[in-house]
Parts: C-alpha cells; sequence; structure tokens
C-alpha cells in the first residue's frame, strides 16, 4: 500500500472551474509538500504545511492532521494551470526525505 | 529569486559509463537531496547530505553511486556504471532551516 495516495488520478476541467485535488497518507508525518510538475518536467514548489491553511494567490492548501488528509484547491482555473501536481510527506520515521504520491494530472480546457 | 540549477538538462551515455550531473543549491542552504523520476512514475527519494556526509539514502542508492560537495558550491551525483534502468529524470533539491525543499529543474539521463 502507498503512504501517499492522491485522487483523482486525472482531472479535466472547464477554464473558471474550482479544483480541489485530495492527498491522503497513512502514517504520521511532520510536513506535507504540494508541488507542481510542468509538462517539461521541472517540479516547484507550491506549498509546505504542517497544520492548518496556506494561500497564495489562486491557490489554497488545507491539512487535517487528525484525518491524515490534505486538500490543494485552486480557484478560478485556467489552461496555464495545466500540469501534475504532487503530493509529498517528510514521515516522522524517515528524517528529511520526502515521500511522493503518484501525481494528479489536471488539464484546465478553454 | 534563488534557484537550483542543474546540469546538464540532457545527457545521453552508453551502458556501463559513468556520469556526473551536476548541481547548484541555493547558496545558503545546508541540506541537499537527490531524487529520480522514471518515466511514467512517482519521484523517488536516492539520498539527502548535510554538513559534508551522507544524512540518509534509499535502497536504490547503491555501491553504483555517490555523491559530493566539492568546492562549497556544486553538489553531484555519480553514477559509476550505468544500467538501462538507470534511465530517469534526477532532481536536485536543497533546503535551509526551514526545510521546505526546492527543486532544480531535472537532468533527463538516457542510458543506451
Amino acid at each position: 500500500k502507498n503512504e501517499v495516495e492522491q485522487s483523482p488520478q486525472n482531472l479535466t476541467a472547464q477554464e473558471g472551474e474550482f479544483i480541489t485535488i485530495n492527498c491522503s497518507y497513512s502514517v504520521g508525518i511532520s510536513a506535507l509538500h504540494w508541488l507542481q510538475q510542468h509538462p517539461g518536467g521541472g517540479i516547484v514548489s507550491l506549498f509546505m504545511l504542517s497544520s492548518g491553511k496556506k494561500k497564495h494567490g489562486r491557490l489554497i492548501a488545507t491539512i487535517n492532521i487528525q484525518e491524515k488528509h490534505s486538500s490543494l484547491h485552486i480557484t478560478a482555473s485556467h489552461p496555464r494551470d495545466s500540469a501534475v501536481y504532487i503530493c509529498a510527506v517528510r514521515l516522522w520515521t524517515s528524517g528529511s526525505r520526502l515521500t511522493f504520491g503518484e501525481g494528479t494530472q489536471l488539464t484546465v480546457n478553454p | 529569486e534563488p534557484e537550483v540549477t542543474q546540469t546538464p538538462s540532457h545527457q545521453v551515455t552508453q551502458m556501463g559509463q559513468e556520469v556526473i550531473l551536476r548541481c547548484v543549491p541555493i547558496s545558503n542552504h545546508l541540506y541537499f537531496y537527490w531524487y529520480r523520476q522514471i518515466l511514467g512514475q512517482k519521484v523517488e527519494f536516492l539520498v539527502s547530505f548535510y554538513n559534508n556526509e551522507i544524512s540518509e539514502k534509499s535502497e536504490i542508492f547503491d555501491d553504483q553511486f555517490s555523491v559530493e560537495r566539492p568546492d562549497g558550491s556544486n553538489f553531484t551525483l555519480k553514477i559509476r556504471s550505468t544500467k538501462l534502468e538507470d534511465s530517469a529524470m534526477y532532481f536536485c533539491a536543497s533546503s535551509g532551516v526551514g526545510d521546505e525543499q526546492f527543486f532544480g529543474p531535472g537532468t533527463r539521463l538516457t542510458v543506451l
């Protein structure tokens, strides 16, 4: 069983829609990252969370430590948001290394 | 804004050859990482490095792999004798005291 599970695996939306990507993890963590991977392969860090909620522009990330669950929301989605969104966690048992989810492929159509 | 850089962007090599992948982490960061992503798969941790020594490594990071910080700015990953299954995207990352990891653009390694 994967320690980090993301859903959905693929998501297609129309421009302007509100988007939610979910991440669940099965063990204790000290931090959770949301990352964006562009079609060319590069990875950009969007958020690092250990509790509560963070907002940056149209992106909002939340985490519920008790439920071992995090969500990434995109408001007013745009075709340029099309990318793979990856949840990665730092496990309490594994130092500073990150354990990654499979990613969610988001396509936003105009 | 400071960023992690990696060279080369794409490396093609023959099986059995040695390759060195280079990274320049963000200048005031103290923790350095290598990850890899085989095409179509998720990103996997290889190794972390702190205070001039390996702090953690995965089961993937066997004797064929080594890391070095030769000059205080570069951070390198060496694969001594490449195999076909080493073909992947290799990402360097660095973090400071705040623990958020910042990733480089990656090096695509193709082993023929």
